[in-house]
């Protein structure tokens, strides 16, 4: 099984911050890379796709990058409506989520 | 508008039993292969199954696997998962969610399970 390594599991930034989420894979999954961003009492949210593809209809201050076994999410111009849990997902060999990274806006 | 509504969930004691549906509009349903996502109070995401688009093929987390078993009905544009010797650790919020083949890009608001005497 493909054990996927988020990181970190809290931060806390200010509004207009950029933030980085690092995602590490047990072995490589290419590209097969999601990122999702989850609110309480909400459903989750796909916001990249292939690992560097944004999905349509979000805003272009999400980016994803990396690939093999290193992925990252960068949240850059932070807003409030930002603060979520944000989740990585491999679909490479079923399907694996990160343990989350709780972000907090100050 | 492409969507998805679970719903089944409930309060069971352990040992139970209960059948989640997740109903699809708004899309091609024959077209895609959909997964199970879990998430328990206070825990992340956990993948616990899926089926292709043609439901010949399955998959099981190990957490779940001899006492889940997921399905479609084509015809009725729905996914079921039939939960059997439910135990505590089975409470969650359960999610289906559409997969595209590169991500989900469609989940429903989710159905709560409680398993609890």
């Amino acid at each position: 099984d493909i054990q996927m390594t988020q990181s970190p599991s809290t931060l806390s930034a200010s509004v207009r911050d950029r933030v980085t989420i690092t995602c590490r894979a047990s072995q490589s999954i290419s590209n097969s890379l999601a990122w999702y961003q989850h609110k309480p009492g909400k459903a989750p949210k796909l916001l990249i796709y292939g690992a560097s593809n944004l999905e349509s209809g979000v805003s272009s201050r999400f980016s994803g990058g990396g690939s093999g076994t290193e992925f990252t999410l960068t949240i850059s111009g932070l807003q409030p409506d930002d603060s979520a849990t944000y989740y990585c997902h491999q679909y490479k060999s079923y399907h694996t989520f990160g343990q989350g990274t709780r972000l907090e806006i100050k | 508008e492409e969507q998805l509504l679970e719903s089944g969930g409930g309060l069971v004691q352990p040992g139970g039993s209960l059948r989640l549906s997740c109903e699809a509009s708004g899309f091609t349903f024959a077209k895609y292969g959909f997964i199970w996502v879990r998430q328990a109070p206070g825990k992340g995401l956990e993948w616990i199954s899926d089926i292709t688009s043609s439901g010949i093929s399955t998959h099981y987390a190990d957490s779940v696997k001899g006492r889940f078993t997921i399905s479609r009905d084509n015809s009725k544009s729905t996914i079921y998962m039939h939960m059997n010797s439910l135990r505590a650790e089975d409470t969650a919020v359960y999610y289906c969610a559409k997969d595209r083949g590169h991500g989900m890009d469609v989940w429903g608001q989710g159905t709560t399970v409680t398993v609890s005497s």
